[in-house]
């Protein structure tokens, strides 16, 4: 079966960096995604990796190990605005479809 | 560009009963999926429409079946509601072969 294990709750002030780890089981992987959503909200996409390696994109980095079936997602510079859930997604099968885990709940206080 | 858009917004059903629900997916995208979100959860795939056609399929009953138009828009049918059925139903497009979907905000689904 796949599965991805993340977190349930993250909490940090803010101006601070936060890590969120997920590690995964999935077969036919293709790579490792994550998407952020706001209470009530479309699930948002923030990064994508496909090969092992760390991708910047502005305060937000995100790492693949696929020898470690392993990723995380790095805020920097948390802002307030950065409350939300974040879900890491495994990309896999003929279709691309993605497997979310459960999501990480991450709470920015002042 | 417009993004992803869905109808309706919320809407409650008793147990048994049909559902629609329906989609227009972004300028440019071809590929429709679609996701069930339980309250508290992560999206589940249900199924994936490219060309008119089903691309892939989630751990879904029968009774979840799709259409996806020539204007690319798609529809969400289900049949015989049941409780669990309860959820926020997602709809997210993308041009083939791509990484990142673009979803809309969902139709919440209310089976009572």
């Amino acid at each position: 079966g796949q599965s991805l294990e993340q977190p349930s709750e993250v909490t940090a002030v803010e101006g601070a960096i936060v890590q969120i780890n997920c590690t995964y089981q999935t077969s036919g992987f293709y790579g490792l995604s994550w998407y952020q959503q706001h209470d009530g909200g479309a699930p948002t996409f923030l990064s994508y990796n496909g090969l092992d390696g760390l991708e910047e994109t502005g305060r937000f980095s995100s790492f693949l190990s696929r020898s470690d079936s392993y990723g995380y997602l790095l805020l920097q510079e948390l802002q307030m605005k950065d409350s939300a859930s974040y879900f890491c997604a495994a990309v896999s099968g003929s279709a691309r479809q993605l497997t979310f885990g459960s999501g990480t709940q991450l709470t920015v206080l002042p | 560009e417009t993004g992803v858009t869905q109808s309706p917004t919320h809407l409650i059903k008793t147990r048994g009963q049909q559902v629609t629900l329906r989609c227009s997916s972004q300028s440019g995208h071809n590929t429709v999926s679609w996701y069930q979100q339980a309250l508290g959860q992560g999206p589940q795939f249900i199924f994936q429409y490219y060309r008119e056609e089903e691309n892939g399929r989630g751990n879904f009953p029968p009774r979840f079946s799709g259409l996806q138009f020539p204007n690319y828009s798609s529809e969400l049918n289900v049949n015989a509601l049941e409780l669990d059925d309860s959820a926020l139903y997602l709809c997210a497009s993308s041009p083939p072969g791509a990484n990142v979907l673009t979803f809309g905000a969902g139709s919440r689904l209310t089976v009572l």
